[in-house]
C-alpha cells in the first residue's frame, strides 16, 4: 500500500524565494497534517484540515506561511518568502477519523521535505 | 494545558538488555496514548496505541508499553534490545479531534 507521498524530498533554495511543498495522504483517509522539525523546536503542528478543510492553523509561524488542500487527495504547504529561520525538515500526515466510542486513530507520516534556506 | 513529557533525552543500553523509554502525561479525560519511531532521514512510524482496556499493550517489533494510571506513565518497553532498535521514540497523547500532542523525543542508542 502506498504511504503518505511527500515531494521534493529535498529542497535548496535561496532566502525570499517562494517554497512550495506537496503532500499526498493515504486514500481514505479524512485528516491531513503538516509538521515541522528541527533540532531546537522538536516537532511542530503547523496546521491540519478535516475533510479539506482547515480545523486549526495555530501553528502556523506567520502570514509568510499558508496551506491549501484543494481535494481529498493532495495537499500544498507555501512558503512566501521564504527566509533562513524556515530551514527544517516538513512532515505531512494523514490519518482516518476516530472510530465509533471516541478511538484515536494514528497518523501516518510521510518521510518529509528537507527544506534549506541559504 | 494537555502535554506529554520525557523524562530523558538519551537512553543507552546494551544489545541483549531489556531497554525501558519512559513518558508520563498530563491531560484531562481519556488519555489515548501513542509510541512513535522516528529512524534518520525516515518519518514518524506508529508503534502501538492505548485507548482503553488492558494497561500492557503490545505492538510492532516485539515493543510493549505499560499503562499506568496511578502515575500518569506510558512507559515503553522491549525485553531484548536490537542494534537496529537505536532511534529516535516520541511519545503523543491524542484528543478527540484527532490532534496529536508530541513529547520532545528520547533518542535510543543500543549498544552492539
Amino acid at each position: 500500500d502506498a504511504g503518505v507521498i511527500q515531494s521534493p524530498r529535498h529542497e535548496v533554495t535561496e532566502m525570499g524565494q517562494e517554497v512550495t511543498l506537496r503532500c499526498k495522504p493515504i486514500s481514505g483517509h479524512d485528516y491531513l497534517f503538516w509538521y515541522r522539525q528541527t533540532m531546537m523546536r522538536g516537532l511542530e503542528l503547523l496546521i491540519y484540515f478535516n475533510n479539506n478543510v482547515p480545523i486549526d492553523d495555530s501553528g502556523m509561524p506567520e502570514d509568510r506561511f499558508s496551506a491549501k488542500m484543494p481535494n481529498a487527495s493532495f495537499s500544498t504547504l507555501k512558503i512566501q518568502p521564504s527566509e533562513p529561520r524556515d530551514s527544517a525538515v516538513y512532515f505531512c500526515a494523514s490519518s482516518l477519523a476516530p472510530g465509533v466510542g471516541g478511538g484515536n486513530q494514528p497518523q501516518h507520516f510521510g518521510d518529509g521535505t528537507r527544506l534549506s534556506i541559504l | 494545558a494537555q502535554s506529554v513529557a520525557q523524562p530523558e533525552d538519551q537512553v543507552n543500553v546494551a544489545e541483549g538488555n531489556p531497554l525501558t523509554v519512559k513518558c508520563t502525561y498530563s491531560v484531562s479525560g481519556n488519555p489515548y496514548l501513542f509510541w512513535y519511531v522516528q529512524y534518520p532521514n525516515r518519518g514518524l512510524q506508529f508503534l502501538l496505541k492505548y485507548i482503553t482496556g488492558d494497561n500492557l499493550v503490545k505492538g510492532s517489533y516485539g515493543f510493549e508499553a505499560e499503562f499506568n494510571k496511578s502515575q500518569t506513565s506510558f512507559h515503553l518497553k522491549k525485553p531484548s534490545a536490537l542494534v537496529s532498535d537505536s532511534a529516535l521514540y516520541f511519545c503523543a497523547w491524542a484528543d478527540y479531534g484527532q490532534n496529536f500532542v508530541f513529547g520532545p523525543g528520547t533518542r535510543l542508542s543500543v549498544l552492539p
